[in-house]
């Protein structure tokens, strides 16, 4: 079957950094996608990773090995506002998301 | 966890035609389900909140008369795209929210149904 897995809850502290992981077990790979959803909001787009490596893209970088079927979310000088739930989605051979079922991430002073 | 399903998963056709999605929670009741647009690596885009056993709630600049949304039972809400044009099409994905224990709720999300529109 097809299984994404992420840690349910983190917590970190104010300036500093986390980094919340993601695995995969997928029938295919098209792409690898990070959301983060404020409560009561939609899902806003993070990251798309398709290749191995890092992107990264202000205080947030995402890492993609597909041969260990690995992702993980950086989040650098953490702010309060980063308080969110971050969702992991990867696409399959057949075009479908995969969900993982988010990491919910509170930040403290 | 909990599992959301959608169908179909994908659908071609002609423009004026009106295509039906199904959103199912399968091992879960929902009160409440969601329906967004995404388009290529960006947000999804809430369309509307779907509750069951009333009219759905449309974010502003979504057509209701032309995304129509059933919710009729606590495991299924339809979204009919009518009369569909070309620039209707999109990858479309439901949500579902689960509440347990009072009031600790989860969104489960739906693999998406891509519509094109020829």
């Amino acid at each position: 079957g097809q299984n994404i897995d992420q840690p349910t809850e983190m917590t970190a502290t104010e300036g500093a950094i986390v980094q919340i992981n993601c695995t995969y077990q997928t029938s295919g790979f098209n792409g690898l996608f990070w959301y983060q959803q404020h409560a009561g909001e939609a899902p806003t787009f993070l990251s798309y990773n398709v290749l191995d490596g890092l992107e990264e893209k202000g205080r947030f970088s995402s890492f993609l090995s597909r041969s260990k079927g690995y992702s993980y979310l950086l989040l650098k000088e953490l702010q309060m506002k980063d308080s969110a739930s971050y969702l992991c989605a990867v696409m399959d051979s057949n075009y479908q998301l995969i969900w993982g079922a988010g990491t919910k991430l509170i930040i403290k002073p | 966890g909990a599992v959301v399903s959608q169908h179909p998963s994908w659908v071609i056709c002609k423009s004026g035609t009106s295509v039906k999605i199904e959103c199912r929670s399968l091992d879960f009741q929902a009160t409440t389900m969601f329906w967004y647009r995404q388009f290529p690596k960006q947000s999804l885009m809430l369309m509307a909140t779907s509750n069951e056993g009333s009219k759905a709630t449309y974010e502003q600049g979504v057509e209701k008369d032309k995304f129509l949304i059933n919710h009729a039972s606590l495991t299924l809400s339809t979204l009919t795209v009518t009369s569909a044009h070309p620039e209707d099409s999109s990858f479309y994905i439901c949500s579902a929210r689960d509440v347990v224990q009072g009031d600790q709720e989860t969104q489960y999300f739906g693999p998406g149904t891509r519509l094109l529109v020829l």
